[in-house]
């Protein structure tokens, strides 16, 4: 079993639909991350979280430390949403971040 | 702007050739990573480094090797004894032993023929 596992593996959406990516994980963590990789292969770092809640334009983070889990919202999602989002999480072991399989988004028209 | 250079983008080399991947960063980072990154699989952490002229092996080390020689260069080689070496790798840096966001390349695709 991995130690982060995310869901679903793909996703379809029609624009302007409101989407939820979910992310478990079974260890300690001092912080998560949620990164959005591109076809081209680049990765942008979204959000870091290590409590709560954190919100940047349309996109919407939140973590349960008890639960071990978090979400990714979109709200009125968009074509140009469509990406491969990424969790990954930082064991209060260490420095070194552990990664989800990746979710794929396709938004359509 | 600060950021992370990955050079080149796209490499082809033939079987048995060593190659070496170029990752530099202006972001006064002290970490660095490389990951590999292969279809259907999260990203792998192949080494990592938290100060010069000192890095340690990730999950896959095998078949690669790194140096450390400045603060800004992390630089990856792809050896004759990594097995499956096409695939898509990434290099990350972080400010090291604090709670703080990482920094990914744009990345490298490598192929072996």
């Amino acid at each position: 079993k991995n130690e982060v596992e995310q869901s679903p593996q793909n996703l379809t959406a029609q624009e302007g639909e409101f989407i939820t990516i979910n992310c478990s994980y079974s260890v300690g963590i001092s912080a998560l991350h949620w990164l959005q990789q591109h076809p081209g292969g680049g990765i942008v770092s979204l959000f870091m979280l290590s409590s709560g809640k954190k919100k940047h334009g349309r996109l919407i983070a939140t973590i349960n430390i008890q639960e071990k889990h978090s979400s990714l919202h979109i709200t009125a999602s968009h074509p140009r949403d469509s990406a491969v989002y990424i969790c990954a999480v930082r064991e209060t072991s260490g420095s070194r971040l552990t990664f989800g399989e990746g979710t794929q988004l396709t938004v359509n028209p | 702007d600060g950021g992370i250079t990955q050079s080149p983008k796209y490499l082809f080399r033939k079987e048995g050739q060593n190659v070496t991947l170029s990752c530099e960063q202006n972001l006064n980072h002290d970490a660095m990573y490389w990951y590999r990154q292969d279809p259907g699989q999260g990203l792998r952490l192949i080494y990592y480094s938290q100060i010069v002229n000192d890095f340690q092996k990730g999950d896959i080390a095998e078949g690669y090797s790194v140096s450390r020689e400045k603060k800004e260069s992390f630089p990856l080689t792809v050896t004759s004894a990594q097995k499956n070496p096409t695939a898509f790798y990434l290099c990350a840096s972080s400010i090291a032993g604090a709670n703080y966001g990482y920094t990914f390349g744009s990345g490298t695709r490598l192929t072996v023929v």
